[in-house]
């Protein structure tokens, strides 16, 4: 299989718990992202890597979320003292580095969060 | 205003029938548009891009642009069941990588 996976799928934890979910993009895209998505919304977007260099960020990232691409291959995305609000299904996309603004995104399965 | 709307639904058509989905958007330099298809529980699919005003076919999917008026469509021809999903619109806005998505219709084809 060589689409986006993420691990891992399903996450329960307790409120105030720390947690990390990882992505592995496709093989040859330079660009990874972060969206988060609740039950009956579009996906939002939190964060966007270029190889290793984290190039965009949103509001909604606050400070206690953190993400890394330290080689400029996988990501993780890390939620420390989640809260109840925190529950939504993570999603991880990648796609290849082209000319303007042509690339096209591609979603892996997503990580459901719920905080207890 | 939200920056890319799409009415909820849900949209129900017979099989066989075309299912027309709308988006409009607030950002007027956007550039790039895309259609993606998501079942039930499951992320979402792209089906479609399109840059350039005007229509763009892919099997039974058209994509139409008017960047005049900040809308765009997608059409399904020859509806099938497993079509019904949740449709989303996705907007890629003026000096950004990250998609803006909407809320997504839920087109459903009845048998």
């Amino acid at each position: 299989d060589t689409g986006v996976s993420q691990d891992p799928r399903h996450k329960i934890t307790k409120r105030g718990q720390n947690v990390t979910f990882r992505c592995d993009p496709i093989s040859e895209h330079n660009r990874l992202y972060w969206y988060r998505q609740t039950l009956g919304q579009g996906p939002e977007f939190l964060t966007y890597f270029q190889n290793e260099a984290q190039l965009e960020k949103s509001r909604l990232l606050s400070d206690r979320f953190s993400a890394e691409r330290p080689k400029g291959s996988f990501s993780t995305l890390e939620i420390q003292r989640t809260e109840q609000g925190d529950s939504a299904m993570y999603l991880c996309a990648s796609s290849p580095q082209t000319s303007g603004n042509t690339d096209t995104q591609y979603f892996g399965p997503g990580t459901r969060l719920t905080v207890l | 205003q939200k920056e890319v709307e799409q009415n909820s639904g849900p949209l129900s058509v017979p099989e066989g029938a075309i299912a027309s989905l709308n988006c409009t958007y607030s950002d007027r330099g956007s550039q790039s548009f895309f259609w993606y298809r998501q079942y039930s529980g499951k992320s979402p699919e792209l089906i479609m891009f399109i840059y350039s005003n005007g229509d763009k076919e892919d099997g039974r999917f058209t994509a139409q642009l008017n960047k005049a008026s900040q809308y765009v469509s997608l059409l399904i021809r020859d509806s099938q069941p497993s079509d019904s999903a949740t449709y989303l619109c996705a907007v890629r806005g003026t000096g950004r990588r990250a998609l803006t998505f909407g809320s997504g219709t839920r087109l459903q084809v009845q048998p």
